[in-house]
């Protein structure tokens, strides 16, 4: 069965610091997904990335990084030059390819409070 | 663009009476439909998903059911609601031709007292 572990229940920085949330998954197929979503204290669930397991290429989006390891099956997110506005739950997600592989396995999500 | 909206966004409601969550999706056809629920402190948790009008999978057994009327509506439904029953509850979707990506409503707040 699939899992993914996100070992920090909460992380506190103050303002510009670089920040890692740490994501490791397990999965017994060789073709799956992961994913990064950001719930803001509003509630929604925002779709940051989606990663197959054959791409490890690292990928930048402005402020936003992320680091996807198979070899230690982490995927890991960093949020450089953090700011209040990225202060949220961020939660990491793993797809199996595959017939009925509709859902999504999450994290428990790691909650990120920025401060000024 | 493709939206998605669900309504209520916050309930308050006894132990016993019945519960309708309504969602919509807008601009895409013959979606995945999924409700998810986050209760106090925990993760996401698959309820329902639908490929189709008619069409409910359930994965953890509960006393809530959905319903799929129309092509892009999906209802949460509970005939007697239970404490347990508290926590916000998602409305997703997916394309059939990327069923991996998921893209989430704006939530219900749900507390039964």
């Amino acid at each position: 069965a699939q899992k993914v572990t996100q070992a920090q229940t909460e992380i506190s920085v103050v303002e510009k610091e670089d920040v890692t949330l740490d994501c490791v998954y397990e999965t017994r197929d060789t073709t799956y997904y992961l994913f990064w979503y950001k719930q803001p204290p509003s509630g929604e669930l925002v779709f940051l990335i989606r990663r197959n397991s054959f791409d490890e290429q690292n990928e930048i989006s402005g402020r936003y990084s992320w680091n996807f390891q198979k070899s230690t099956s982490s995927f890991n997110f960093t949020i450089t030059a953090s700011q209040v506005v990225d202060s949220a739950v961020y939660f990491c997600a793993l797809s199996e390819a595959g017939a009925g592989s509709y859902q999504l396995t999450f994290g428990k999500g790691t909650k990120l409070s920025v401060i000024p | 663009s493709q939206t998605i909206h669900q309504w209520p966004a916050t309930l308050v409601q006894p132990v016993g009476s019945p519960l309708s969550l309504e969602c919509t999706v807008e601009g895409t056809s013959n979606p995945n439909l999924y409700w998810y629920r986050q209760a106090a402190g925990r993760g996401l948790q698959l309820l329902f998903y639908s490929v189709g009008i008619g069409q409910i999978s359930s994965e953890v057994p509960q006393n809530l059911s959905a319903s799929r009327p129309q092509d892009r509506q999906f209802i949460l439904s509970s005939k007697k609601l239970l404490l347990s029953d508290s926590g916000f509850y998602l409305c997703a979707w997916s394309s059939k031709s990327r069923v991996d990506t998921i893209y989430f409503g704006e939530g219900s707040w749900l507390t039964v007292v």
